[in-house]
Formats: structure tokens, sequence, C-alpha cells
């Protein structure tokens, strides 16, 4: 069952925050972030294992609450380029290797 | 670094017509993955394969077939093309990292079906 994302869309201002949300009905053993921008291939961004682990690269952290089977994407003091579709991916323990997307939530930075 | 490539970035083909999507990643991958996406409905696993030879339904297998007989191919076939195929089709690949599976996805082939 696809994982659900809010908000499907947000614009922000540079250095503005945003958070990203990913839900799920079903006992995750993983979620995966990736960003897709325009006419490109989604790219990884990073993983986060069941145990409540909160990950970070540069401005952009993530968290995954295991009771609630729900991920967090934090994007601090956005820029510009951070512009794109965000996709969560999840993995059940049962599917090793297959995720299931989420259908994107689409940032906007403006200067 | 990771590569996977597509046969095709654009395609144009008839109704009826049977067509082929090829991928093709350099990293010895088991896993290998074909997804569709439109608009609005996020990235859908049509179908994807674990092992050479190997091939498990996705989400939306209709329609579609698939082959995998090297481990660093595998195809996409459209047994008889219908304009509801005009999609972006996108292949995938992944490895082991952190006890779970990162994909690294190819660029992508805009399939149009007139």
């Amino acid at each position: 069952q696809q994982p659900v994302q809010s908000p499907q869309a947000v614009i922000l201002r540079e250095g503005e925050d945003a958070v990203i949300n990913c839900s799920s009905s079903k006992a995750l053993y993983s979620v995966h972030w990736y960003r897709q921008k325009h006419g490109e291939a989604p790219v990884f961004l990073m993983i986060l294992l069941k145990g409540g682990e909160q990950k970070g690269h540069e401005k952009i952290s993530a968290s995954f609450n295991e009771k609630k089977q729900q991920s967090s994407l934090y994007l601090t003091a956005s820029q510009l380029s951070y512009s794109g579709t965000y996709f969560c991916g999840t993995e059940e323990g049962t599917n090793a290797g297959k995720s299931t997307f989420g259908d994107g939530t689409t940032l906007t930075v403006k200067p | 670094d990771v590569k996977v490539t597509q046969s095709s970035r654009y395609l144009v083909k008839r109704t009826g017509e049977k067509v082929f999507l090829e991928c093709v990643q350099d990293m010895d991958h088991e896993n290998m993955f074909w997804y569709r996406q439109d608009p609005g409905l996020g990235l859908r696993l049509i179908y994807f394969s674990y092992d050479v030879k190997m091939k498990e339904k996705g989400d939306i297998p209709e329609g579609y077939s698939v082959s995998r007989e090297k481990k660093e191919r595998f195809s996409l076939i459209l047994e008889s093309a219908s304009t509801n195929q005009t999609s972006m089709y996108l292949c995938a690949s992944s490895a082991l990292r952190d006890r779970t599976y990162e994909q690294y996805f190819g660029p992508g082939t805009r399939l149009t079906v007139t």
C-alpha cells in the first residue's frame, strides 16, 4: 500500500524551513527519501531504519517514528537548489529490496 | 559512481506496436526495477527482478512484461502499446546499504503512444 505524503506542495522563500511527512498504515523496516528535479531522475537523499534513528545531510535531516510508522523530512534554511519533488519510499520487512513510493511533495523555493 | 542507463530518452510509438525499453546498470546490483511516473500519481512499480531470470509483479503489471537474461540488463516490454501507456518510465537498481536497499535511478524514457 502506497505511503501518504503531506503536504502535496509547498512554496518557500529562501532561508525558510519546511517539513514533509510520510505515513504508512503498515509496519515498516525502513524509509528512504529521494529528490527529483524537473526533467531529471530521482536522487537518493537518505535512509532511515526502524528504531527512531534520525539522520542528517547538510541542512536536510529526517526522522522515523516507528510507533506511528511515520517519517518526516526537515529542510532547514532552504536554498534555491532544494526545489524539486520529494518522494518517500517505504520498505516493509518482508519485501527486502522493494520500496513503495508516495505521490511526492513538490517544493518550490523562491528568492 | 553507479550508473543506470536507459536506451532512449524519448520514444514515440503507434498503438498496437510492441515496444522494448532497455535498462543497463554497471554496479552488479541484484535488484532491478521498472516504474512508471505520471503526474499526481508518483512512482508506481510495474515489475522488479531480484536475480537473473527472476521477476515479480509490482502494483501495475497489466499490459507489461519483463526480461532479465543478464544481471546488468532489465528490459520492459509493452506487448501491444496503448495510448494509456503514454508515460515516463524509470528504471532503477538497488544495492544493500546500511542494512537496507538504496535505489539508483536511470534518466527515464518518456514514451508517447499515438
